[in-house]
């Protein structure tokens, strides 16, 4: 069965460095999201993708954060400059198309910033 | 703002209980997602559901858009349905994209 996947499973990287978090969507699918979740608090949209730009985001999704899908494929999220209260969990997610349709996750990446 | 709440947030039960988990939320929905979070933190999706009922194995789902609620039973519970149950709900916001707002969890701890 088709999945999405994501890479790398756990990045640690220090205050202030650039970190991208990469994932490959269901290959049919059209609309990308990401999602994060710090530990202990409920999972938050960041974003949504679709047709080569951003569709919606949250007010998380600040300067500091941006979206590319840079081949066919590959789906990322870059943080230029990380802070520590960017530790969390990333979830990628897609559906088939634009509208009520399932959104497929990603196992996540877990990102600590020291 | 669209707030979703979940009910309880922890559970405990003993292997067989029937289990029900509760979700409501407080604007209209396109529809709502019940996902399972594993203790190694990844998100299965388990039903999408807009009205009605699903079924699948031993998990049920039911929705009553009028009510803004939203319930997820699991029928003959076993250890290894043990993990975090989260509702969220998918919702259009104005002319942009769908979007997933998601309920804290509830924790579901089954006990041989």
């Amino acid at each position: 069965e088709p999945e999405v996947t994501q890479t790398p499973s756990h990045q640690v990287t220090q205050m202030g460095q650039e970190v991208i978090l990469r994932c490959v969507p269901i290959s049919n699918h059209l609309y990308f999201y990401w999602y994060r979740q710090i530990l202990g608090q409920k999972v938050e949209f960041l974003v949504s993708f679709y047709n080569n730009e951003i569709s919606e985001k949250s007010e998380i999704f600040d300067d500091q954060f941006s979206v590319e899908r840079p081949d066919g494929s590959n789906f990322t999220l870059k943080i230029r400059s990380t802070k520590l209260e960017d530790s969390a969990m990333y979830f990628c997610a897609s559906s088939l198309e634009a509208g009520p349709y399932e959104q497929y996750f990603g196992p996540g990446t877990r990102l600590t910033v020291t | 703002k669209n707030e979703v709440e979940q009910s309880p947030q922890n559970l405990t039960a003993q292997e067989g209980e029937f289990i029900t988990i509760n979700c409501s939320y407080s604007v209209g929905i396109s529809a709502l997602h019940w996902l399972q979070q594993h203790p190694g933190g990844g998100i299965v999706s388990l039903f999408m559901l807009s009205s009605g009922k699903k079924k699948h194995g031993r998990l049920i789902a039911t929705i009553n858009i009028q009510e803004k609620h939203s319930s997820l039973h699991i029928t003959a519970s076993h250890p290894r349905d043990s993990a975090v149950y989260i509702c969220a709900d998918l919702r259009r916001e104005g002319a942009g994209s769908y979007q997933l707002t998601f309920g804290k969890g509830t924790k579901l701890s089954v006990i041989p």
